[in-house]
Order: C-alpha cells, then structure tokens, then sequence
C-alpha cells in the first residue's frame, strides 16, 4: 500500500542551526502539506503546496521556514535558524487532489537544544 | 478562525463497552476526515465523509456527518483495548487548501 515516508525520524539540532526535513509523497498525489505537533499539543497547518507553489500556509510558517519540491519525487521543508520553540513532530502528508482525503508520513522528531 | 472542538477529551471505558465520541465546529466543511494516532506516529486515516448525513461503517466503528456539514461523530460498538488511542477528526472547508485538526479524544479500553 502506498504510504508517504519522512526522513529523518528523529534530528537533533543545536539552536540557529539549519534543518531539512524530507518526505516523499504518495507518487499520485498532487497535494502536500507539512503539519506540526508540539508534545501534548494538537495537529497544527503550516503549509500547502501545489503545482510547485505554495497554495496556503499558515501564522506559523514565517520566513524562517521554506519548502521545495526539489525532484519529482521530494518534498522538503526548511527550518532557518532554528529556536527552542521549534522542537516539535513535523508531519509531511499528500492527498490527490485539494480538500480530499489527505494520508500522514510517520513524521520527523526534531528536538532543538 | 475555524476551530474543531472534540468532546470528551479523554475517555476510560471498559472492554465491550460501547461510547460515542464528538467533533463540533461552527464552520461548514466540504470533507471531514478521522484519523488514529499512537504516541510517536503519525495520523492514520480511518474515515472521510463528504456529504451531509453521511454515515460509514469500519468494522466497529460509524462515523457521522451531521446534515449541515458542521459537526460529526465517531461511535465504537463494543470496544476492544486495540481500541486505545488518539481519535482526531479533520476538517477541509471550500476554498481553503488545509485540514483543521480537532483537539482529540484520547480513549482508553481497560481490558
């Protein structure tokens, strides 16, 4: 069965230290979004992309972060400068088309230190 | 700002006990999605619901999306302790290119 895949699934990364999450979507899919989840906390939106273009993103996704559908097959989302409050689970997920059913990576643990 | 309110927040029932848990908005939604999620992974799609009254089975589990496309539920007949976990309903609205996550119902099966 088809399943989106992130890699790493854990980073440690020093504080002002650049990061690159990666996550290859479902290959038929068309829609990508990056979420995050700080512990305890609930499922938040940070970004939309399609067509190669950001289609929403949210308060959260300011100039620190950055994605890229480098090839055909990667989705990658970049943390400049990273800060404590960025320790989170980040959750890439894909879906076929806009407002469908949308499928969830297994995520990245990025603990910031 | 659209919100997802889940009811109750945490649930510990019984083995073969049946419960009923919600998913409430004051917006309108074009799809509803639940999902399951463990510790440490990531949202597993049980459901996706489009049209208003909706309902779907998954073995033990019925899903509901109420007539105005506004609130939804989740009912398990005769839960099980591989019942334990996270629920998360997920609303798209028209227009919009995100999924609002409700705030969860942690449910707990005692064996």
């Amino acid at each position: 069965e088809p399943e989106v895949t992130q890699t790493p699934s854990h980073q440690v990364t020093q504080m002002g230290q650049e990061v690159i999450l990666r996550c290859v979507p479902i290959s038929n899919h068309l829609y990508f979004y990056w979420y995050r989840q700080i512990l305890g906390q609930k499922v938040e939106f940070l970004v939309s992309f399609y067509n190669n273009e950001i289609s929403e993103k949210s308060e959260i996704f300011d100039d620190q972060f950055s994605v890229e559908r480098p090839d055909g097959s990667n989705f990658t989302l970049k943390i400049r400068s990273t800060k404590l409050e960025d320790s989170a689970m980040y959750f890439c997920a894909s879906s076929p088309d806009v407002n469908t059913e949308a499928f969830f990576g297994q995520g990245t643990r990025l603990t910031v230190v | 700002t659209q919100l997802l309110e889940q009811s109750p927040q945490f649930l510990s029932i019984q083995e073969g006990e049946n419960l009923t848990v919600y998913c409430n908005s004051s917006s309108v939604f074009s799809s509803l999605q639940w999902y399951r999620q463990e510790p440490g992974e990531g949202p597993v799609l049980l459901v996706t619901v489009v049209t208003g009254g909706e309902v779907k089975k998954l073995k033990r589990l019925t899903f509901q999306f109420g007539d105005a496309r506004k609130d939804s539920s989740l009912h398990i007949t005769a839960a099980q302790p591989g019942d334990t976990g996270l629920y998360l309903c997920a609303g798209a609205s028209q227009g919009t290119y995100k999924y609002i996550f409700g705030t969860g119902t942690r449910l707990k099966v005692l064996a």
